[in-house]
């Protein structure tokens, strides 16, 4: 299986605050890499396909780069509604695999 | 706008079979084009993917439950199914269904139901 490693696993930030969000993989996955939000008790949602596209109707301040085994999600200047768990995950190769999740509070 | 909705019971005894159904709706179930995935979040911990199936009834599951994981499809009804036998503790957790869609050459999963969590107690 890919292992899936996200860091950091929490991280207090501020409205307008810039932050970055990062996720290694245990092998090369080209771009292979999506990035979903998930508010507290609702389901994942789908920010950042293919490493760096952004899924239609998500902000334009969310963003995705990397490829093969390091990838980043940066929120460029944070809104109160981003205040939420961020999880990557791999479809290179089944089983999929997802990050730990980092979650982000306001500080 | 396509619309997951998971349903079943939410209290399963150890060493009985969970069973959860997802009715998908704003598109057919049969159209092909995409996979039709069961995943779970264990409380306190990560996603885990359980497997998923193909409009043809195709499936493929995660290596670390393929043995107790059935996922069947009606395309009558526009449902997908989980069955996953001999539960324990561990299999507590909340179940999502999500699509796949294989058009997007890197499959993400682009629409999740809103999960539904399961007990597993006595």
């Amino acid at each position: 299986d890919i292992q899936m490693t996200q860091s950091p696993s929490s991280l207090s930030a501020s409205v307008g605050d810039r932050v970055t969000i990062t996720c290694r993989t245990s092998q090369s996955i080209s771009t292979y890499l999506h990035w979903y939000q998930q508010e507290s008790g609702k389901a994942p949602k789908l920010l950042i396909y293919a490493a760096s596209r952004l899924q239609g109707g998500v902000p334009s301040r969310f963003s995705g780069s990397g490829s093969d085994t390091e990838f980043t999600l940066t929120i460029s200047t944070l809104q109160p509604e981003d205040f939420a768990t961020y999880y990557c995950q791999q479809s290179y190769s089944t089983p999929y695999t997802f990050g730990q999740g980092t979650k982000l509070e306001i500080k | 706008q396509v619309q997951l909705q998971e349903s079943g019971p939410g209290l399963v005894k150890p060493s009985q079979t969970l069973s959860l159904t997802c009715t998908v709706s704003g598109g057919s179930i049969s159209s092909g084009g995409y996979y039709w995935s069961w995943i779970r979040h264990h409380p306190g911990k990560g996603l885990e993917w359980i497997g998923y199936i193909y409009s043809t009834g195709s499936t493929y599951y995660n290596p670390s439950l393929k043995s107790r994981v059935t996922i069947s499809i009606d395309k009558s009804k526009d449902q997908f199914s989980l069955q996953l036998s001999s539960v324990t503790a561990a299999d507590t957790a909340v179940y999502y269904c999500a699509r796949v869609a294989l058009v997007v050459a890197t499959r993400p999963f682009d629409y999740w139901g809103q999960g539904t969590l399961v007990t597993v107690s006595s």
